[in-house]
């Protein structure tokens, strides 16, 4: 297993820029989510999905958009890309909501937007 | 609301000390789940522990120990005789009943110097 994936590792956008961060899990992992990290924030949850279909907002939804049309994947879409959106972002996976699995993260896409 | 507090932003020990780091969570659920996860300099999230709220057993792994006391809402993690691979960023999480989604510390970095 590859476990849980995001491409690109890192990108630098322009202001107003749109891009799709991608995420993908070979795990047949049901429950998937996205955290973006900043300096001294900790990870902050942006969208997760308990499968495909179904989407949620996390703590910081604003800017960001996700679909979950298969099980493996789980893109993060940045409309319009600002300043404030540079941090790490994670992808994590498990098999079902937080009470009973463990979440595993992926390597994380690093993103820098002039 | 879910929360997580890790009052200690930075600790630095000399290799070989043994040091503690400290997290305590507010939640109204009864059934919950603790998390520790360990951030290295090279980024990525990797899976500690995860206790639920009805085992307040200690658990020890090698030079890893954790604490967990209901009565005091904490769930401290000790490394015994540290070492400088121990040096990184740690986040205590929390999730809670059905698929609410994990909400994390701000976390600790620990520095071990030779």
């Amino acid at each position: 297993n590859a476990g849980v994936t995001q491409t690109p590792k890192f990108q630098v956008l322009k202001t107003g820029q749109s891009m799709t961060l991608q995420c993908a899990q070979d795990m047949n992992h049901e429950y998937m989510s996205w955290y973006r990290q900043d300096p001294g924030m900790g990870l902050r949850l942006i969208h997760y999905s308990v499968g495909a279909g179904i989407t949620d907002q996390g703590e910081v939804p604003n800017g960001y958009n996700v679909s979950r049309s298969t099980t493996e994947d789980f893109p993060l879409r940045l409309l319009s890309a600002a300043p404030s959106q540079t941090s790490v972002y994670f992808c994590a996976s498990s098999y079902s909501g937080g009470l009973l699995e463990t979440q595993y993260f992926g390597p994380g896409t690093r993103l820098l937007v002039l | 609301a879910q929360k997580v507090t890790q009052a200690q932003t930075e600790i630095s020990v000399v290799e070989k000390e043994d040091v503690t780091l400290d997290c305590v969570y507010e939640t109204r659920d009864t059934t919950y789940y603790l998390f520790w996860y360990k951030q290295p300099p090279s980024g990525e999230l990797v899976f500690l522990i995860r206790r639920n709220s009805f085992d307040e057993q200690n658990e020890i792994s090698g030079r890893y120990s954790w604490n967990f006391q209901k009565s005091t809402s904490s769930f401290n993690f000790t490394i015994t005789a540290s070492q400088v691979v121990d040096s990184a960023v740690y986040f205590c999480a929390l999730s809670g009943r059905g698929n609410t989604p994990l909400v994390f510390g701000k976390g600790t970095r620990l520095s071990v110097i030779a």
